[in-house]
């Protein structure tokens, strides 16, 4: 299957800094990326859509300003956590859908987020 | 509100047993259907995708759709331990002019006991 890369892997970070997060499509093009988070034992929640050259679409809830997302090109998306808190502490999956017909989606390892 | 439905678990079988996942989704026109397979602590992995009615096989794994009903199930013939982890159910559903986004069901946690 594809391989989507995700980096950092595990990040500790003071509360009020801002944390980057990338993630790479690294053997296709990926026309649409998604960001994801997870609390422990919890099921995935969509965060937002990221289309190449274009603004994110957020779900509901999700702070647009908190969550910047970055999809400069089709093989390199990045979601900002600004001024983190404690409470933004989780599990941060990327995952990107390839151009072709069936438009499978693959997922990177995921990002650790700790903030103190 | 798309909605897709799974059995949280857990679902425990023994070591050689089949495991029988099932999944319901709420929207008739959904072609897409994903099987993710996520170990605790990591990202969803990908393992069955099905499109078409009738059985899927791959390897020990068969995904079964059916549309009418709109039913969708993985079945794990020959059950190892390593099977053991949440299997996610994903529906990929039109979220807006030609736009389409998964949407996941909670996730089933499977046991496999040796």
């Amino acid at each position: 299957g594809a391989v989507v890369s995700q980096h950092p892997s595990r990040v500790i970070c003071k509360s009020g800094t801002s944390v980057k997060i990338e993630c790479r499509s690294l053997d296709f093009q990926a026309t649409t990326m998604f960001w994801y988070r997870q609390f422990p034992k919890k099921s995935l929640m969509l965060m937002a859509t990221s289309n190449e050259g274009s603004k994110a679409t957020y779900e509901q809830g999700v702070e647009k300003d908190k969550f910047l997302i970055n999809h400069a090109s089709l093989t390199l998306s990045t979601l900002t956590v600004t001024s983190a808190h404690p409470e933004d502490s989780s599990f941060y999956i990327c995952s990107a859908r390839d151009g072709t017909f069936k438009e499978t989606q693959y997922f990177g390892p995921g990002t650790r987020l700790l903030v103190l | 509100q798309k909605e897709v439905e799974q059995n949280s678990g857990p679902l425990s079988v023994p070591e050689g047993a089949i495991a029988s996942l099932n999944c319901t989704y709420s929207d008739r026109v959904s072609q897409s259907f994903f099987w993710y397979r996520q170990y605790s602590g990591k990202s969803p992995e990908l393992i069955m995708s099905i499109y078409s009615n009738g059985d899927k096989e791959d390897g020990r794994f068969t995904a079964q759709l059916n549309k009418a009903s709109q039913y969708v199930s993985l079945l794990i013939r020959d059950s190892q331990p390593s099977d053991s982890a949440t299997y996610l159910c994903a529906v990929k559903f039109r979220s807006g002019g030609s736009n389409y986004k998964l949407t996941f069901g909670k996730g089933t946690l499977l046991t496999v006991n040796p």
